[in-house]
């Protein structure tokens, strides 16, 4: 049962314009949500994280949404930039373990110049 | 601050060995955590240790054990390697809940 979800395996976007990404989760009990970009053959590098009582939190061209009833979690980045081309995951802590992070399968994201 | 270090970065093995993998974590964190990347499954949690104690276990076989020595830095160990164990095996280190740091992977390959 895949409780993190990114429904889209990949996105294209041109430089500057907006790009979105989203992440659907099922366990109610998640608590505190990171986004990862991760580069092949890579560790992840962390980006951001918002807990579950804010519904947003902004560091620079990143900003994560959080919307709780829905479920629903989105990383916006803006202005998109080549260098941004990567796979971000979403990953959830809490459900009952404040120590491990349940990842969803990925988005990959192409920032075409 | 230094990072979190992994090695070795790259490892062959073949079927019916066993491998150890080695975790640094940043300094100052307690918390070491190792995931285990694959095409198919994504990234999936193997265990988590804190203190020398492991606090939480993913679903993967015996053969996969782990431990943390009191400077924090831990190892990961394989025992009867299967072809399907052939993927990156990443460590992650926190100060004890929260935002997890990744280091930048073992791959390991599996003939």
């Amino acid at each position: 049962d895949q409780q993190v979800k990114q429904n889209s395996p990949s996105l294209s976007v041109q430089e500057g314009r907006i790009s979105i990404l989203n992440c659907d989760y099922t366990n109610s009990m998640f608590d505190y949500f990171l986004w990862y970009k991760k580069y092949p053959a890579e560790g992840p590098t962390f980006l951001i994280s918002i807990s579950s009582i804010k519904d947003k939190n902004e560091d620079g061209r990143f900003t994560v949404f959080l919307n709780k009833s829905a479920k629903h979690l989105s990383l916006h980045i803006v202005p998109s930039q080549p260098g941004d081309s990567a796979v971000y995951f979403c990953a959830a802590l809490g459900g009952g373990s404040n120590y491990k992070l349940t990842f969803g399968k990925g988005t990959l994201l192409t920032v075409n110049p | 601050k230094a990072g979190v270090t992994q090695t070795p970065r790259y490892l062959i093995k073949t079927r019916g060995q066993q491998v150890t993998l080695s975790c640094s974590p940043i300094s100052g964190h307690r918390s070491v955590s190792w995931y285990q990347q694959t095409p198919g499954q994504g990234l999936q949690f193997l265990f988590e240790y804190f203190s020398e104690t492991q606090r939480n276990k993913g679903n993967f076989p015996g053969r996969f054990s782990g431990r943390q020595f009191s400077n924090s830095r831990s190892e990961m160990n394989v025992s009867t390697l299967e072809l399907g164990d052939s993927a990156l095996y990443l460590c992650a280190s926190s100060l004890d809940s929260g935002t997890q740091y990744f280091g930048p992977g073992t791959r390991l390959l599996v003939l």
